[in-house]
């Protein structure tokens, strides 16, 4: 499986302000994702990072929220902007790789607190 | 639309015990179904998969079976250990696994 590390691993920030959160994967890969880990609760989807192109998002999130980018086939970033204390989350990349049709592979996650 | 159900926790059981957690799901067509684990401080782990009727995925000794019948996806393990503690997800993928539905975890307590 592929090696997927993010930066940073946490932050605290002041409302009103981003963050830029960043997934590497030490191989090529065919699709990256980011989900949201919200305090005692599941993951969900936000978005499909889309390489060369605009993320696609899932019912609930926005562009202008979380605006995504995917410049490679092993880099993407996330933003999470203007924040307030309901953005508090872990923020998890995943990959789906070359070889597989149907597994993801998830990064360390970065554990967001807003104050 | 998709969707999974897993029994709520904390799970508390005494090493050696047996485990089974409970999930079911809702899904349009053939969906893969998936555990994942949850390690304290840790990211999330592929524990084991099933993609179709009847398999049966399998890892570190846990074992799950893919129900189509009952359409459910429940993690066995004969034997815990303390290290077996974390929380546990299930979840699903449908139409080439792009996006990944999950259940609410279940967290477990292996206690000596």
């Amino acid at each position: 499986s592929a090696v997927i590390s993010q930066k940073p691993s946490r932050d605290i920030c002041q409302r009103g302000t981003s963050l830029t959160i960043q997934c590497q994967v030490d191989s090529q890969v065919t699709m990256m994702f980011w989900y949201r880990q919200q305090p005692g609760q599941s993951l969900t989807l936000i978005a499909t990072a889309n390489q060369g192109s605009e993320a696609t998002y899932e019912s609930g999130f926005v562009i202008d929220k979380f605006p995504i980018s995917r410049p490679n086939l092993t880099f993407s970033t996330l933003t999470v902007s203007n924040m307030s204390p309901e953005d508090s989350s872990i923020y998890l990349c995943s990959v789906k790789g070359l070889a597989s049709n149907y597994e993801q592979y998830f990064g360390p996650g970065t554990r967001l607190t807003v104050t | 639309g998709d969707s999974v159900t897993q029994m709520e926790g904390p799970v508390t059981l005494s090493e050696e015990a047996f485990l089974t957690i409970n999930c079911t799901y809702t899904a349009t067509g053939y969906p893969s179904l998936f555990w994942y684990v949850q390690y304290p401080g840790e990211g999330l782990q592929l524990l084991l998969k099933a993609t179709k009727a009847d398999d049966k995925g399998s890892n570190k000794g846990f074992e799950a079976t893919y129900r189509k019948e009952t359409t459910s996806f429940h993690l066995e393990k004969g034997s815990v250990q303390v290290s077996d503690s974390a929380v546990y997800f299930c979840a699903l993928s449908t139409g080439g696994g792009n996006k990944l539905t999950f259940g609410t975890g279940t967290q477990l307590k292996v206690e000596l």
